[in-house]
């Protein structure tokens, strides 16, 4: 079964300082890897998404996120953060569940606050 | 960009109405989804749809109900509502497989009074 790990449930930085927020996963097969990103009474936006191509990878808005099988981890930085990046993190693994079904499972997210 | 809409932002009910939720796709999605949103618990299945007419039940369907009648338009019911079914529902949708990544609408959050 697979499950998803999110290691802080607030994150707290400064602007211009980096973001980093950790995840880990579980899977029993090759997954695909997510992290998708809540700003308050909205819906989820795509921010990337690891496929099993390159392990580096690029999302919007300068966020980038490490794909590192050795140590199960999907762990989502981004170098200087913006009053804007204030939002809720999840990090999600679609993983096959038999036939020709998928299943996501979420982790319960992290909150990124951002100071002045 | 795909859209995925959700017909209501909000929606305050009454305990036992019968409540429909609508979601609609614009990109020919085969694979859509309802999910509930509750602090703490993050996201939840409650059921998807892999094609019209079908469904299958996700990790908590009790309460709950769906129809997919066309290929755009996936709804779910709550047959009689109650009070713990307040919460924050996403409709998403999926084209292919699991590398597409899903596109979620805005959510609908209903408060049962």
């Amino acid at each position: 079964a697979q499950s998803v790990t999110q290691l802080d449930s607030h994150v707290s930085v400064s602007e211009g300082t980096p973001v980093l927020l950790r995840c880990n996963y579980s899977s029993s097969y090759s997954p695909s890897l997510f992290w998708y990103v809540q700003h308050p009474n909205k819906g989820l936006q795509l921010l990337l998404k690891y496929t099993s191509a390159a392990t580096l990878v690029k999302g919007i808005n300068g966020f980038e996120a490490e794909f590192k099988k050795s140590e199960t981890s999907f762990h989502l930085t981004k170098p200087s953060a913006h009053m804007s990046d204030a939002a809720e993190y999840f990090c999600v693994v679609s993983d096959w569940s038999g036939g020709s079904n998928y299943k996501l499972t979420f982790g319960k997210g992290t909150l990124l606050t951002v100071n002045p | 960009d795909v859209k995925v809409t959700q017909s209501s932002r909000y929606l305050v009910k009454r305990t036992g109405e019968k409540v429909f939720l609508e979601c609609v796709q614009d990109m020919d999605h085969e694979n859509m989804f309802w999910y509930r949103q509750d602090p703490g618990l993050g996201l939840r299945l409650i059921y998807f749809s892999y094609d019209v007419k079908m469904k299958e039940k996700g990790d908590i369907p009790e309460g709950y109900s769906v129809s997919r009648e066309k290929k755009e338009r996936f709804s779910l019911i709550l047959e009689s509502a109650s009070t713990n079914q307040t919460s924050m529902y996403l409709c998403a949708s999926r084209g292919g497989t699991a590398s597409y990544g899903y596109t979620f609408g805005s959510g609908t959050r209903l408060t049962v009074v």
